[in-house]
């Protein structure tokens, strides 16, 4: 069974400071998915790393992927108040179709 | 953009009650997923759907069940609702596993089991 770990679970920062969100996965995949979830709406896709050492950067984001440590980091850089939300990571399961989620890390970005 | 519809944000139904949630994509998808969030658990895999017809059972399929006659359309059913059933569930959809794009998700329903 293909296990999705997130860390931290909760995070609280201060506008300006970096942070770093780790997701670790149990079994070989070269297919990881992250993605943004504000209170009430739904999920929004951020990025799609699809190769060992990719590096995907989006504003104040920046993700990447090493398969053969089985990690993806999100990085945050200088947090702003709208980055507040619950961010997922997410790994092809082994039939190929389907996605196996982390429990999401709540990201609290503070004055 | 892809669009993925819900037909309810809020529902509230009984114990005992069958409930269906249903969820239409406009993008052509062949995959179809529902799954529930719950807090602290994440999301999990109910069902999802390859192609017209299909099934596959997720990780949590106990106490549901699918349809999908349409290809732009599936159903989740609950044939009894209990109050455990109480949760968020998501529908999702993506293009066949050889395209590589992220699933995208509808905005939801809430269900409350009473």
């Amino acid at each position: 069974e293909l296990k999705v770990e997130q860390n931290p679970l909760f995070l609280s920062m201060q506008e300006g400071k970096n942070y770093t969100i780790y997701c670790n996965y149990s079994t070989t995949s070269d297919r990881l998915y992250w993605y943004r979830q504000d209170p009430g709406k739904s999920l929004e896709s951020l990025f799609v790393l699809l190769s060992n050492g990719a590096v995907k950067q989006e504003g104040r984001l920046m993700a990447s992927l090493d398969t053969k440590a089985r990690l993806s980091t999100l990085h945050i850089t200088a947090a702003v108040h709208d980055l507040s939300a619950t961010y997922f990571c997410a790994v092809d399961a082994d039939s190929g179709y389907a996605l196996n989620f982390g429990k999401g890390t709540s990201l609290l970005v503070t004055p | 953009d892809v669009k993925v519809t819900q037909s309810s944000r809020y529902l509230v139904k009984r114990t005992g009650e069958k409930v269906f949630l249903e969820c239409v994509q406009d993008m052509d998808h062949e995959n179809m997923f529902w799954y529930r969030q719950d807090p602290g658990l994440g999301l999990r895999l109910i069902y999802f759907s390859y192609d017209v017809k299909m099934k596959e059972k997720g990780d949590i399929p106990e106490g549901y069940s699918v349809s999908r006659e349409k290809k732009e359309r599936f159903s989740l059913i609950l044939e009894s609702a209990s109050t455990n059933q109480t949760s968020m569930y998501l529908c999702a959809s993506s293009p066949p596993g050889g395209i590589i794009q992220p699933q995208h998700f509808g905005d939801g329903t809430r269900l409350s089991i009473l």
